[in-house]
């Protein structure tokens, strides 16, 4: 199994729809990270979180919103999904002093 | 914040070629990593190396953190070796976050 799980893998929504991405890791890491990446550009943070009380907005924080659940789990929910939303999105997760270990992404398509 | 730049940001090569990308941060950094990113989107991370040499196979990687920049070394590349490659930092003394460049597109052909 993967150490940073992603779900869905892909997915088409329509536009105003809510949708949900999960992440889940079994590295035991205590911060974690969403990342959106568009077409031919590098990622860029939408938020992080520190442990379960402690959430931060990145780059890109507007539209979006996160829930850690517990230490293992952070979701990235989009209230009301607009076209320009449509990306790859990564979640990421690290200890302090170390490297990131990244999902494999989810493609999300809002139509 | 930190500013990332990398270079070239397209390079097309021979199968069995070398080469050499370069990343330029502006300011002191606590993490540099290396990730190549396949067709598919997946991203790999390839080094963890905020200062000094390591080596991985055919690839290997520099980073001189007083003068602020980092290399990756591609030997005897592959077509698997296609994709791009990104730099990402984490600046000292800023917010715990992976800041990435742009990337070098690598495309090499049989």
């Amino acid at each position: 199994d993967a150490d940073v799980t992603q779900t869905p893998r892909n997915r088409i929504t329509k536009t105003g729809k809510r949708i949900m991405l999960e992440c889940s890791q079994t590295k035991g890491h205590d911060r974690m990270y969403w990342y959106r990446q568009d077409p031919g550009l590098g990622l860029q943070l939408i938020y992080y979180s520190f442990d379960v009380k402690d959430i931060n907005k990145g780059e890109i924080s507007d539209g979006y919103s996160v829930s850690r659940q517990a230490q293992a789990k952070f979701s990235l929910s989009l209230e009301s999904a607009i076209p320009n939303q449509t990306a790859l999105y990564f979640c990421a997760t690290r200890l302090q002093g170390y490297g990131y270990t990244f999902g494999s992404g989810t493609r999300l398509t809002v139509v | 914040g930190i500013q990332v730049e990398q270079s070239p940001p397209d390079l097309i090569l021979q199968e069995g070629a070398n080469s050499t990308l370069r990343c330029n941060f502006s300011d002191s950094v606590n993490n540099l990593q290396w990730f190549h990113q396949n067709p598919w989107g997946q991203l790999i991370n390839l080094f963890y190396i905020p200062s000094g040499t390591k080596q991985n196979g055919r690839l290997s990687a520099t980073t001189v953190a007083t003068e602020r920049y980092s290399l990756l070394y591609i030997s005897s590349s592959q077509t698997t070796d296609s994709g791009v490659y990104f730099c990402a930092v984490e600046q000292r003394g800023g917010s715990e976050k992976l800041v990435f460049g742009k990337g070098t597109k690598l495309t090499v052909n049989p």
